[in-house]
């Protein structure tokens, strides 16, 4: 079974631009969460989505954004980047059948702001 | 609010040595514990998982018990690798709602020399 794949590995941007990065969760995985890791702050939640709807968010600022398709894949989108934004990006996806379901997670999106 | 203490990192054993990593929660009711590690250049792996009190999660050698009344979830290795070094990250989910929110410790850094 194919793990969770996120799009693209690396990516470079200059402050002021905005990116998109893609995920597709394990087939069957109905929930997509996304987490910004930095070396300062460490892993943070930023948003989960189910059945294309945001039912969970965590505390950024309104430039990140995120949607989920009926396929299940989903994108978050980063406006106006800021060189704080550089970080690496992770998906994680779960059955999401009951409470205690097992979060599997992609490789990342390194995103570099300059 | 929820929150995880893990260890300070690094660190450094050599191979054959005794492993634990330390790691404390602050959650109410009854959270899901994991223990998750992080390969250079890769994204999170689930190590193992506890779900409730006593609970003994293990894979690859690696063994953490769910303490309830110490609220502690310590990482042990009896003997580890060079192939084990990696920076490991205890983590919780809250179990009163069915949300995907990872909570995670600061993560520690294991090295592990011939």
């Amino acid at each position: 079974k194919a793990g969770v794949t996120q799009t693209p590995r690396y990516l470079i941007k200059t402050r002021g631009q905005q990116v998109t990065l893609s995920c597709s969760p394990i087939s069957g995985h109905r929930s997509v969460s996304w987490y910004q890791q930095t070396p300062g702050q460490g892993l943070q939640f930023l948003f989960e989505y189910f059945s294309e709807t945001q039912r969970n968010k965590g505390n950024f600022p309104g430039r990140f954004s995120g949607r989920q398709f009926s396929n299940s894949r989903s994108e978050m989108n980063v406006s106006t980047l800021e060189l704080g934004d550089s970080a690496l990006y992770l998906c994680a996806s779960r059955k999401d059948s009951g409470k205690r379901d097992t979060q599997y997670f992609g490789p990342g999106t390194r995103l570099t702001v300059l | 609010g929820d929150s995880v203490t893990q260890m300070e990192g690094p660190v450094t054993l050599s191979e054959e040595a005794f492993l634990t990593i330390n790691c404390t929660y602050t959650a109410t009711g009854y959270p899901s514990l994991f223990w998750y590690v992080q390969y250079p250049g890769e994204g999170l792996q689930l190590l193992l998982k506890a779900t409730k009190a006593d609970d003994k999660g293990s894979n690859k050698g690696f063994e953490a018990t769910y303490r309830k009344e110490t609220t502690s979830f310590h990482l042990e290795k009896g003997s580890v690798q060079v192939s084990d070094s990696a920076v490991y990250f205890c983590a919780l989910l809250h179990g009163s709602s069915n949300t995907g929110k990872l909570i995670f410790g600061q993560g520690t850094t294991l090295q592990v020399k011939p």
